[in-house]
């Protein structure tokens, strides 16, 4: 079973504008990472944060976690056409080893 | 270097027959592990391999077995083939068994007619 939800599900906006996606998770958790997938191929790794941190940044992306909620968001600053794609999060569960517990995904379309 | 290789890309199975996936771990990766992810969801752990021995397993009944070889590769069969095993089968290596990032190769497209 999916261990959490992605909001929204589809994102639609123009290129420039900023992209934010939150996710949602029920259990404990030792990380927390984003992958994007593009056109139903291989999912490629964005960003990891673990539990104890609270925000971490890597180019365009900002990633932010708040185990009290149980919630991370993703913001991609001056989003680009080639940023169209899904986003999932996923979550390695404390005491669950490493295997990754993914989200529903949101669909992100960014237009020209 | 190449990254996590998985063949074949596609492939177009009867109900009832037999399939089995192949992938190559990125380069100094030992852990392989997969994922199935059926149209619009997610990906759904079905199980990894570590040191030649299957270590975690997902909600997946015993007709998906693996293996994993001595240079890390790993194999999924999937026996009496359902039409709802269509799906995306992903897989992805990652360097040890700790809370590290994984890679993921493009995924073999399964179709079950």
């Amino acid at each position: 079973s999916q261990q959490g939800e992605e909001d929204p599900q589809a994102l639609s906006i123009q290129e420039g504008e900023n992209a934010t996606m939150n996710c949602s998770y029920k259990t404990s958790i030792n990380n927390l990472q984003w992958y994007r997938q593009n056109s139903g191929r291989g999912l490629v790794h964005l960003i990891l944060i673990r539990s104890n941190e609270r925000e971490k940044h890597s180019g365009r992306l900002r990633v932010t976690l708040d185990t009290s909620k149980k919630s991370s968001s993703l913001l991609i600053t001056a989003s680009r056409a080639a940023d169209t794609a899904s986003y999932f999060c996923a979550t390695v569960i404390t005491g669950g080893g490493n295997k990754l517990t993914f989200g529903t995904g949101t669909q992100l379309k960014v237009e020209l | 270097d190449a990254g996590v290789t998985q063949s074949p890309t596609h492939l177009i199975k009867t109900r009832g027959q037999q399939v089995t996936l192949r992938c190559s771990p990125k380069s100094g990766h030992d852990t392989v592990s997969w994922y199935q992810q059926a149209l619009g969801q997610g990906p759904q752990f079905i199980f990894q391999y570590y040191e030649e021995e299957e270590r975690q397993r997902g909600n997946f009944p015993d007709r998906f077995s693996g293996h994993q070889f001595p240079n890390y590769s790993s194999e999924l069969n999937v026996n009496a083939l359902l039409l709802g095993d269509s799906a995306l089968y992903l897989c992805a290596s990652s360097r040890d068994r700790a809370n590290t990032e994984a890679f993921f190769g493009q995924g073999t497209r399964l179709t079950v007619v």
